[in-house]
């Protein structure tokens, strides 16, 4: 079946500009989660979104960021006047539900270069 | 706080011979732990974790981890490398208690290089 696909998969924009990245979960999973992985590091944790619930938003790195998952499917993650230190690898995860043992799947990421 | 350490940036072996990537993690309660592969280019695809029972756990491609509670440990394992296992791996942890939160702590990732 499909997996978690991510658009666009790069991104080049002016610091300053707004950018929105989009990801679609794997069909039929509630839980979907976003991750910033910066060059040479491991993954940071953003955001998390469970069926109708609230989203934990308390990875998010400034007020800046923002997400929203639209008819428990569909994410857009956004960054208002992007700055330098925003380049980095987006990537979306999905899985069947929020448990903790669960396995997140990952999409290929988006990847944000800020000029 | 949860942490995950992966102690080597890269880790060398031969072609044939047997590799160990080590993963120690730090959690308030007990673990659930996982193991990711990352190829040039590409998301990250999920290897194994372990969750209860058996301390060894087998995986994709002929990866196994083994969970080690008094170290709190869980190193990656393959009895022989082959070259196309060259790619970074990260360890991550999350907690049982952490069913709210959803999110998954990773270690900074070591790159596996096998030579012919």
């Amino acid at each position: 079946g499909a997996g978690v696909s991510q658009s666009p998969s790069n991104k080049v924009t002016e610091k300053g500009k707004d950018v929105e990245l989009r990801c679609d979960p794997i069909s039929g999973h509630t839980a979907l989660y976003w991750y910033r992985q910066r060059l040479g590091q491991g993954l940071e944790f953003l955001i998390y979104f469970q069926g109708n619930s609230a989203p934990d938003k308390s990875g998010l790195p400034s007020d800046r960021f923002s997400a929203e998952r639209t008819g428990g499917s569909v994410s857009t993650l956004t960054i208002q006047r992007t700055q330098q230190e925003d380049s980095a690898v987006y990537l979306c995860a999905s899985s069947p539900t929020s448990g903790a043992q669960e396995t997140q799947y990952f999409g290929p990421g988006t990847r944000l270069l800020v000029l | 706080a949860q942490s995950v350490a992966q102690p080597e940036d890269q880790v060398n072996v031969a072609e044939g011979n047997p590799l160990t990537v080590k993963c120690t993690y730090s959690v308030s309660g007990n673990p659930y732990l996982f193991w990711y592969v990352q190829y040039p280019n590409r998301g990250l695809q999920f290897l194994l974790k372990y969750i209860t029972g058996d301390n060894l756990v087998k995986g994709s491609y002929g990866f196994e981890a083994e969970f080690n509670k008094s170290q709190t440990s869980f190193h990656l394992k393959k009895p022989s490398a082959l070259v196309s296992d060259s790619a970074l791996y990260f360890c991550a942890v999350r907690d049982r208690g952490s069913g709210n939160t959803g999110k998954l702590i990773f270690g900074q990732g070591t790159t596996l290089q096998v030579k012919p």
